[in-house]
């Protein structure tokens, strides 16, 4: 089974600053991660995904992240965030190959102030 | 092009009675996901169909129930609603399935009183 864990429930950060929101997650097979972003009263949109490859990976908005397999790790960053990137991010696993069922951790906060 | 659309957007409901919700996937996904979400339990894993089968199941009880039908359209039905099904239900679809990447709809508020 897997398991996500978002180390922190709300990161405030100041507009131009850079973020970093942590993801690590627990897995006995090989896995599939995604960063998804939910603005309020809306559903779930998909950052970024990484399958396999490179182990950087670019998204939407300016967001990427960086598959860390010995850390467990998938740490997402964005060098300079603006207004409009205040939401709940979450991360999510599931089984490469596997079934369909996406894991989700509890969500960080993310409120970028002027 | 149209995105996932799910009807209603807010549902009250009694205890006891029995609630269907729709999902609406983008044309010519085939691959669609229930979720539910809730403050105290985060969002959970309810069902995954593709073409008309249900392919992955989570840990719900057998009151929640789905169907995916031949356009791919999907209902998820809960009977004997209790107050902890007070959630917000969020269906997302994709083409074949997880290597794609799920679209969410923006969900069906239910209120169980």
């Amino acid at each position: 089974a897997q398991s996500v864990t978002q180390l922190d429930s709300q990161v405030p950060v100041f507009e131009e600053a850079p973020v970093e929101l942590r993801c690590n997650y627990s897995s006995s097979v090989s896995v599939y991660l995604f960063w998804y972003v939910q603005y309020p009263n809306q559903g779930l949109q998909l950052l970024l995904k990484y399958l396999s490859g490179s182990t950087l990976v670019k998204g939407i908005n300016g967001f990427e992240a960086e598959f860390n397999k010995s850390q467990t790790s998938f740490h997402l960053r964005k060098p300079s965030v603006h207004i409009s990137d205040t939401a709940e991010y979450f991360c999510a696993v599931s089984e490469s190959g596997g079934s369909e069922k996406l894991v989700f951790g509890k969500g960080t906060k993310l409120t970028v102030n002027p | 092009k149209a995105g996932v659309t799910q009807t209603p957007r807010y549902l009250i409901k009694t205890r006891g009675q029995q609630v269907t919700l729709s999902c609406s996937p983008i044309s010519g996904h085939r691959s669609v996901s229930w979720y539910q979400q809730t403050p105290g339990q985060g969002l959970q894993f309810l069902f995954e169909y593709f073409s008309e089968t249900q392919r992955n199941k989570g840990n719900f009880p057998g009151r929640f129930s789905g169907r995916q039908f031949s356009n791919s359209r999907s209902e998820m039905n809960v009977s004997t609603l209790e107050l902890g099904d007070s959630a917000l239900y969020l269906c997302a679809s994709s083409l074949t399935g997880q290597n794609y990447g799920y679209t969410f709809g923006s969900g069906t508020r239910l209120t169980v009183v």
